[in-house]
């Protein structure tokens, strides 16, 4: 079976654009979340979802951050405006269960760059 | 905000030498995981420890939970060239956290030269 995939695996826009990132979970995984790696740094929480309830957006830094899950499957993480200080690794990860001691499965990211 | 504080922040050894690197939090987590992330690649979990003095043990890798279950380390015995990367530590739970999100620290760069 295939591993969670992204794309774009590299992206590389001008300021003030808009960029969506896309992710695609592992079949049957309930739980998507979306993480941002800042270069030499960890790993920041931007938002959770998990089936079909309201998802966990917390971490989102900015309203110009946005992102969608249509049920149990593909996930768009939409940054409008894009800022320099937005360039990062966009890492999604899926999970089979949303707590207790469940293994994230990460995809290897987007790496978006802001000129 | 609980925050996972990881120690050191890099490390370069030579191949063959041990190490040991500490994840420290002031809260406590219901449980706690040890990833490792190569350049280009997304995070590959190592472990996952939920008692309180857990010690698990992965070929040349020793991990402990503390009692308190606030702070964890990985323990490397000789390590290898392919060894080298990022470890992250991450947790649940935890004072304001939550039962699915996952806190990471900022990692342990390590670099094992041949």
């Amino acid at each position: 079976g295939a591993g969670v995939s992204q794309s774009p695996s590299n992206k590389v826009t001008e300021k003030g654009k808009d960029v969506e990132l896309r992710c695609d979970p592992i079949s049957g995984h309930t739980a998507l979340y979306w993480y941002r790696q800042r270069l030499g740094q960890g790993l920041e929480f931007l938002i959770y979802f998990q089936g079909n309830s309201a998802p966990d957006k917390s971490g989102l830094p900015s309203d110009r951050f946005s992102a969608e899950r249509t049920g149990e499957s593909v996930s768009t993480l939409t940054i409008q405006r894009t800022q320099q200080e937005d360039s990062a690794v966009y890492l999604c990860a899926s999970s089979l269960y949303s707590g207790g001691a469940g293994e994230l499965f990460f995809g290897e990211g987007s790496r978006l760059t802001v000129l | 905000t609980q925050l996972l504080e990881q120690s050191p922040q890099f490390l370069s050894i030579q191949e063959g030498e041990n190490l040991t690197v500490y994840c420290n939090s002031s809260s406590v987590f219901s449980s706690l995981q040890w990833y490792r992330q190569e350049p280009g690649e997304g995070p590959v979990l190592l472990v996952t420890v939920v008692t309180g003095g857990e010690v698990k043990k992965l070929k040349r890798l020793t991990f402990q939970f503390g009692d308190a279950r606030k702070d964890s380390s990985l323990h490397i015995t000789a390590a290898q060239p392919g060894d080298t990367g990022l470890y992250l530590c991450a947790a649940r739970g935890g004072s304001g956290g939550s039962n699915y999100k996952l806190t990471f620290g900022k990692g342990t760069l390590l670099t094992v030269n041949p």
